[in-house]
Parts: structure tokens; C-alpha cells; sequence
């Protein structure tokens, strides 16, 4: 149960797109289509924001989306906003009813 | 309103035992599966353990059998029993309900636990 593999941080400025990758092994990301994602403001609790890949919770802004390759998935967030400035934590379910988190990036709005 | 509200936490020394208790509310915890969460102080999320409708329970392999999750369907409560707690178990534990397919749909507000002596 490696866990999965993020960028410390990421920044940009309001109305830009940026891109948040998750690298994973053949265990995880690469074997399933069970990827989720997370933000969290800080001291607060994480709130599901995508699953599966590509789905979103009902509430979720579409400015949110997820993809995945291979082993690594990706969270692209648009039209960059202010209070999009959290941590993003991704998951993937790892076989054996587990899961595996990465170590999560910090985004920055400039 | 779906709600899970986390106790029991604390400063607990090396070695030491402690039981975190999650309230759920606006649904029960023994049609669900149910996560609990941990998160070190400035580090990112780890996954402890699940338990199933069924009560069948997995665990992350870095625990060795030092925790364990269960469940009161009479209270609506999960718990999590901590034993031979190490300095390296001090984090902010979080109770989730598995919603979708092996994602958490909702969260509690997390119980810090602190391990030092």
C-alpha cells in the first residue's frame, strides 16, 4: 500500500486552468477506474469533490474534472476562483477492500 | 441531515489504548460501509480501515493488528479501537461513509489524538 504520488504544490492565477496529477502503480490507478478526489480548506474536512474517475457528487461546481491514463489520473480545475485555494487529495481503491491515498498538493491562488 | 460527529480523542501515552466513537445521524451505519481516516499534522490523508454492511472488516497493512473497527447499530455509532498507540499514530481521525463506489461521500469534523509522553 505505497501511497500514490502528488505534487507538493501547484499555483495560479484566477480564471487560468490548472492540472493536479496522481500517479499510482499497476496495484491501483492502473487497475481500476475507482480514483476520487478531495479538497480540503484548512482545518476543515475533506469533501468529496470527484469519484470515479470522472464523476462528480450532485453540488459539485463543473469547473471540476477528473481523467486518468495508465497510472496516473488527474484533476483539472477551470476558470480558476479564490476559494478553490485548498489541498487536493486523490484515492484510488488498491484491491483487497483498501484504498490509497496520495500525499496531497497545496493549491495557490495568485 | 446526514451528519458524523467524531470523540474521543486526546494525549495518550506510547503503548496506551483509546477508543474513538462517530456519531452518524441522518442515515444508519450498519446498511453503510464506513472508513475511518487519518491525517498527521501538516501531512496528507491516510486510510486506516473499513467496515462492511456485512461487518466485515479490512484493515491498512501498517496497523499490525493494533486497531480495530466496529459498530453499535443500536446507538448508530463506529468506533475505533486504538491499542499499543506509537508516537507515529498522532493525527486528526476521521470517520467517512463510503457513498459511491470506493469513495467517501461524507465526513466527520475529525478527533485529534496525540501520542507523546
Amino acid at each position: 500500500q505505497s501511497a500514490l504520488t502528488q505534487p507538493a504544490s501547484v499555483s495560479g492565477s484566477p480564471g487560468q486552468s490548472i492540472t493536479i496529477s496522481c500517479t499510482g502503480a499497476g496495484t491501483d490507478i492502473g487497475s481500476y477506474n475507482l480514483v476520487s478526489w478531495y479538497q480540503q480548506h484548512p482545518g476543515k474536512a475533506p469533501k468529496l469533490i470527484i469519484y470515479e474517475v470522472t464523476k462528480r457528487p450532485s453540488g459539485v461546481s463543473p469547473r471540476f474534472s477528473g481523467s486518468k491514463s495508465d497510472y496516473t489520473a488527474s484533476l483539472t480545475i477551470s476558470g480558476l476562483q479564490p476559494d478553490d485555494e485548498a489541498n487536493y487529495h486523490c484515492c484510488s481503491y488498491a484491491g483487497r477492500n483498501t484504498l490509497v491515498f496520495g500525499g496531497g498538493t497545496n493549491l495557490t491562488v495568485l | 441531515e446526514v451528519e458524523l460527529v467524531e470523540s474521543g480523542g486526546g494525549l495518550i501515552q506510547p503503548g496506551g489504548s483509546l477508543r474513538l466513537s462517530c456519531a452518524a445521524s441522518g442515515f444508519t451505519v450498519d446498511t453503510s460501509y464506513m472508513s475511518w481516516v487519518r491525517q498527521a499534522p501538516g501531512r496528507g490523508l491516510e486510510w486506516v480501515s473499513v467496515i462492511f454492511a456485512s461487518g466485515k472488516s479490512y484493515y491498512a497493512d501498517f496497523l499490525k493488528g493494533r486497531f480495530t473497527i466496529s459498530r453499535d447499530s443500536s446507538k448508530n455509532i463506529l468506533y475505533l479501537e486504538m491499542n499499543n498507540v506509537a508516537v507515529e499514530d498522532s493525527a486528526v481521525y476521521y470517520c467517512a461513509r463510503v457513498g459511491p463506489p470506493e469513495a467517501l461521500d461524507i465526513w466527520g469534523q475529525g478527533t485529534m489524538v496525540t501520542v507523546s509522553s
